[in-house]
């Protein structure tokens, strides 16, 4: 079962622009991650918010987090027609002792050069 | 550290048939995950394993499907008499789960996948 709901599902936009991606989730959580998808190959980690942390950056990554909302944002500044591909929200309950994740349906961002 | 590695990375067989399939973790990882993923959906959770001891099967995983680790370290992911429904990319991943502040806050690492193709 899917944790929560990311919007848009797409988005297309030119090189140089931002993009934004939304999560929403149901339960509360432990962490919430961020992963990117090339299209047929696995997942690669992009960052970790904790749930007592509201705002994190990594390079020309924003994540944020609202717990209250159970809302997450990731947003990619001056993109780069590299940056195409699915981005997934990934979520951790802090009654699981396993670390499983739980992940979202995923936004397919495409930018254009 | 060479990641998680995955074989084969493509799998075509007939319905009914048996399959397996292999997953490498980073050396060190001593957490093991199986996901399924179809297209254009998130991965789901199917199994994982902390060293050789399988500690979680979500519902998904039904009779026919058995996961393995008998070493703690690499693992196996075996499907009996395929049905077309289980047409899917097989991703694993590892991790290394560290304490911060009582909690086990850890990233996953993915290898590539295996995608079967059930005819």
């Amino acid at each position: 079962s899917q944790q929560g709901e990311e919007d848009p599902q797409a988005l297309s936009i030119q090189e140089g622009e931002n993009a934004t991606m939304n999560c929403s989730y149901k339960t509360s959580i432990n962490n919430l991650q961020w992963y990117r998808q090339n299209s047929g190959r696995g997942l690669v980690h992009l960052i970790l918010i904790r749930s007592n942390e509201r705002e994190k950056h990594s390079g020309r990554l924003r994540v944020t987090l609202d717990t209250s909302k159970k809302s997450s944002s990731l947003l990619i500044t001056a993109s780069r027609a590299a940056d195409t591909a699915s981005y997934f929200c990934a979520t951790v309950s802090p009654y699981n002792q396993g670390g499983k994740l739980i992940f979202g349906q995923g936004t397919e961002l495409s930018v254009k050069p | 550290d060479t990641g998680v590695s995955q074989n084969p990375r493509h799998k075509i067989t007939k319905r009914g048939q048996n399959v397996t399939f292999r997953c490498d973790p980073i050396s060190e990882h001593n957490r093991l995950y199986w996901y399924r993923q179809t297209l254009g959906q998130g991965p789901e959770f199917l199994t994982y394993f902390q060293n050789e001891a399988q500690l979680e099967k979500s519902r998904l995983l039904s009779d026919r499907f058995s996961a393995e680790r008998p070493k703690g370290s690499f693992s196996t992911l075996e499907i009996q008499r395929t049905e077309q429904g289980d047409s899917a990319m097989y991703l694993c991943a590892s991790s290394s789960a560290k304490r911060y502040k009582g909690r086990i806050n850890e990233k996953l690492f993915f290898g590539s996948g295996t995608q079967l193709s059930v005819l």
